[in-house]
């Protein structure tokens, strides 16, 4: 079964530094996500995206963070100049299209550490 | 905006038992309505969709869902549950017009033998 992919499945990084989380979604779906994990608790959602550009976007996703989909199969998110707080467990996902009931699909997501 | 809410932090449940996994949702319009599950340092998983039609929806590893409009609710249940059904649940939702899926806090989910 196709799978959404993300890579490091760990990141340690210093506050202040900029870190990018990738994502290769499946291959023929068409809308993107990213969504944070603080501690094992409430999944928040940061960001859709659909054809290079986004879709929505949630009250944390501010200028901190930025999202593309350089090269038609990577969709990166990147946090500049990270902070403490940014410290969570962040989930790729992707769906076949917008209609409502298209389920999302996840990835293993990405522990994100800011020391 | 919508929104979900799972009053349950934690259930239990012994083994063999059914199980019930309550949710609520709060949208504009007719909602749709999705249940995951999340084990320990993975994804979520999807498990089971509403979207229109029957109200009792079946999905994966014998759960399913009842949708009532009137009390705005979609619960999970299971009529037998397994030591293997411990894990990390979540309700979503979507409205009409949006892309994003909006989740409950979780509940866990934890059966005895």
């Amino acid at each position: 079964e196709p799978e959404v992919t993300q890579t490091p499945s760990h990141q340690v990084t210093q506050m202040g530094q900029e870190v990018i989380l990738r994502c290769v979604p499946i291959s023929n779906h068409l809308y993107f996500y990213w969504y944070r994990q603080i501690l094992g608790q409430k999944v928040e959602f940061l960001v859709s995206f659909y054809n290079n550009e986004i879709s929505e976007k949630s009250e944390i996703f501010d200028d901190q963070f930025s999202v593309e989909r350089p090269d038609g199969s990577n969709f990166t998110l990147k946090i500049r100049s990270t902070k403490l707080e940014d410290s969570a467990m962040y989930f790729c996902a992707s769906s076949e299209n917008r209609q409502g009931g298209s389920p999302l699909h996840f990835g293993n997501g990405t522990r994100l550490t800011v020391t | 905006a919508q929104s979900v809410a799972q009053p349950e932090d934690q259930v239990n449940v012994a083994e063999g038992n059914p199980l019930t996994v309550k949710c609520t949702y709060s949208v504009s319009g007719n909602p749709y309505l999705f249940w995951y599950v999340q084990y320990p340092n993975r994804g979520l998983q999807f498990l089971l969709k509403y979207i229109t039609g029957d109200n009792l929806v079946k999905g994966s590893y014998g759960f399913e869902a009842e949708f009532n409009k009137s009390q705005t609710s979609f619960h999970l249940k299971k009529p037998s549950a397994l030591v293997s059904d411990s894990a990390l649940y979540f309700c979503a939702v979507r409205d009409q017009a949006g892309t994003a899926l909006i989740f409950g806090k979780g509940t866990t989910l934890s059966v005895s033998s």
